[in-house]
């Protein structure tokens, strides 16, 4: 199975400024039919599901605001908030899709300072 | 814009069997692009994929070893839906359950909390 590692479990940023969260995996995810890799990110608020932000590593879903931002390759990816917002405060998960099973990283609680 | 309604039990007994529906709209359950999930979420087990299941000119299914055994997804082409069976539960089997669409998992049912107790 291929392990997602992701860091950190939380942190506190003020209103306006940067969040960035870290995912490993522990192989590579690149997809050889597009080049691309298999790296999804996603936002959970408490009582519903985790809504889809990212894929491919940093292809924005249609409707999602453009501070919202994912970068790498490889084995090592990023997930930027670039402008803080309060609706912002989730739990954000990265997700590889590269083969089955399908698997998570545990997840970072993002909170306003 | 896909939709997925769940429906089916909240209380199983240890020992029994789940049983989860997921009825598709704005897609069909028999594209040959798509792939139908089901996954779990607990405080102890975090996000769980249990397994999925889609049609390539026939049907195949993916399971996580985890489950393996117990589990069973089924597509309805009639209806247009996928359904999850997991046996001989336990309490340890007690989460909120969800069924997705994709890879990266595009379309979320709404959950259902699955609670095994006697």
């Amino acid at each position: 199975d291929i392990v997602m590692t992701q860091s950190p479990d939380s942190l506190a940023v003020s209103l306006g400024e940067r969040a960035t969260i870290n995912c490993k995996s522990s192989q590579s995810i690149v997809y050889s039919a597009n080049n691309k890799d298999s790296l999804a990110w996603y936002q959970q608020k408490p009582g519903q599901p985790p809504k889809l932000l990212i894929h491919w590593a940093s292809t924005r879903e249609s409707g999602v605001p453009d501070r919202f931002s994912g970068s790498g390759s490889g084995t090592d990816f990023t997930f930027t908030i670039s402008s803080l917002q309060a609706e912002d405060v989730a739990v954000y998960y990265c997700q590889q899709y590269y083969s089955v099973p399908l698997t998570f990283g545990g997840g970072t609680k993002v909170e306003i300072k | 814009q896909v939709q997925l309604q769940q429906s089916g039990q909240g209380l199983v007994k240890p020992s029994q069997t789940l049983s989860l529906t997921c009825a598709i709209s704005g897609d069909s359950v028999s594209a040959n692009s798509a792939a139908w999930n089901w996954l779990r979420q607990s405080p102890s087990r975090g996000l769980e994929w249990l397994g999925r299941t889609y049609y390539r000119s026939k049907w195949y299914n993916d399971y996580a070893v985890s489950v393996k055994g117990r589990i069973t997804i089924n597509a309805d082409t009639s209806k247009n839906q996928f359904s999850l069976q997991l046996n001989s539960v336990t309490p340890e089997d007690t989460a909120v359950y969800y069924c997705a669409s994709g890879y990266g998992l595009h379309y979320w049912g709404q959950g259902t909390l699955v609670t095994v107790s006697s």
